[in-house]
């Protein structure tokens, strides 16, 4: 069965501070895949990064860098100088490269990042 | 291109009422899905096919109903509304397993 766990329900930092949302999965698989999506405000569900289990290659794009650690079943996102604009819900999600139900993304509960000017 | 849209974005039913939320793709994807969100949850999913004509139940099918008549369309229907279908539900889909899914908007239904 495939489990996302944020242990982190909210987060509160003040503008320009780096923080990190922590992500942990549990899957059978050997080939699956891993997202981030971003929930602001207004509700929509915005892709940011998939991942699949054979790239343990770390990623940065812009102010956003990942950091996917088979080892520990992790998948943690970094925003480094945080802006009033990432305040967001962010989810972790998995999904297993199989056709069928498993196809589906299995989402954490979300954490709800907060920026503070 | 649209991506995935649907309609209404927001719906007050009363208990036992009927309705049909539309989700429409125009990315020629052959698979989607149905989720609903509730307060401080991740989503979780409702249905999903993998084409035209073949859906299947995800983890929390009861009370709803889908038909997947063609590619685009996946609309999902509630026969007896009830106040635990009160949530957002969102539509989404995806070329195949693995590659990302495209959300549409979200619709929020409030059942009272």
């Amino acid at each position: 069965a495939q489990k996302v766990t944020q242990a982190q329900t909210e987060i509160s930092v003040v503008e320009k501070e780096d923080v990190t949302l922590d992500c942990v999965y549990e899957t059978r698989d050997t080939t699956y895949y891993l997202f981030w999506y971003k929930q602001p405000p207004s509700g929509e569900l915005v892709f940011l990064i998939r991942r699949n289990s054979f790239d343990e290659q770390n990623e940065i794009s812009g102010r956003y860098s990942w950091n996917f650690q088979k080892s520990t079943s992790s998948f943690n996102f970094t925003i480094t100088a945080s802006q009033v604009v990432d305040s967001a819900v962010y989810f972790c999600a998995l999904s297993e490269a199989n056709y069928g139900a498993n196809s589906k993304l299995t989402f954490g509960k979300g954490i709800t990042l907060s920026v503070r000017p | 291109n649209a991506g995935v849209t649907q309609t209404p974005k927001f719906r007050i039913l009363k208990i036992g009422q009927s309705m049909t939320l539309q989700c429409t793709q125009d990315m020629n994807h052959n698979y989607m899905y149905w989720y609903r969100q509730d307060p401080g949850m991740g989503l979780k999913l409702i249905y999903y096919s993998v084409g035209a004509g073949i859906t299947d139940k995800g983890e929390v099918p009861n009370g709803y109903n889908v038909s997947r008549s063609t590619t685009e369309d996946f609309p999902l229907r509630l026969e007896l509304a009830a106040p635990s279908q009160t949530s957002v539900y969102f539509c989404a889909s995806s070329y195949s397993p693995g590659p990302e899914q495209y959300f549409g908007p979200g619709t929020r239904l409030t059942v009272t």
